[in-house]
């Protein structure tokens, strides 16, 4: 069965430097997603992408991240300058409503990638 | 931001029993609501997506009903196994289903 991957699955990295979180959704999926549960909180949206451009951002998503899908299958995470902060479970996920509509649609999650920032 | 909560936090079971619990959602506006089953380091798994006031959706031992007009949707599991212990997780999008909130979800323990 298809599936959603991440990588790394564990990145530590200095406050200050940059990290690029990679997913690869399922091939056939059009919209792609970001989310993110610091420990003990909820999961909490990024970002959502479809048609190569950004749909909707959350709060968080400040000019700190960024989002790309450069080749057509992977879909990153771009982190310029980590806060310790950012200390999270990354989570991508991907969805195709195709016919069905999007109120029914279903997302797909990876399993997550465990950003530690010291 | 839509406030979505789930209860309780956590509940310890012995296999065998059912059990079920809580999402609660903003009434107005309604879209869909997301059930998810998220065992540790896995991936959270997609159970339901309910649309529909009164749906009521089945997988093996697992159901939900929605409630719209109330603002709540229950999960059931019947005759819990081991193998059930995961958190579940509720989502609920927003009017153009490109935002999710999710619930604190419940931890859910099963004890042989």
């Amino acid at each position: 069965e298809p599936e959603v991957t991440q990588t790394p699955s564990h990145q530590v990295t200095q406050m200050g430097q940059e990290v690029i979180l990679r997913c690869v959704p399922i091939s056939n999926h059009l919209y792609f997603y970001w989310y993110r549960q610091i420990l003990g909180q909820k999961v909490e949206f990024l970002v959502s992408f479809y048609n190569n451009e950004i749909s909707e951002k959350s709060e968080i998503f400040d000019d700190q991240f960024s989002v790309e899908r450069p080749d057509g299958s992977n879909f990153t995470l771009k982190i310029r300058s980590t806060k310790l902060e950012d200390s999270a479970m990354y989570f991508c996920a991907s969805s195709d409503p195709g016919d069905r509509g999007r109120d029914t649609d279903t997302q797909y999650f990876g399993p997550g990638t465990r950003l530690t920032v010291l | 931001i839509l406030n979505v909560e789930q209860s309780p936090q956590s509940l310890h079971v012995q296999e065998g029993d059912s059990t079920n619990f809580t999402c609660s959602f903003p009434s107005s506006n309604f879209y869909a609501l997301h059930w998810y089953r998220w065992e540790t380091a896995k991936s959270p798994e997609a159970l339901f997506v309910m649309t529909l006031n009164g749906d009521e959706k089945k997988k093996g031992r697992i159901s939900a009903t929605l409630n719209t007009k109330e603002g709540y949707s229950y999960l059931y599991i019947k005759g819990s196994q081991p193998e059930d212990s995961a958190t579940y997780l509720c989502a609920f999008p927003q009017y153009n289903f490109n935002k999710f909130y999710f619930g604190s979800g419940t931890k859910l323990n099963v004890k042989p």
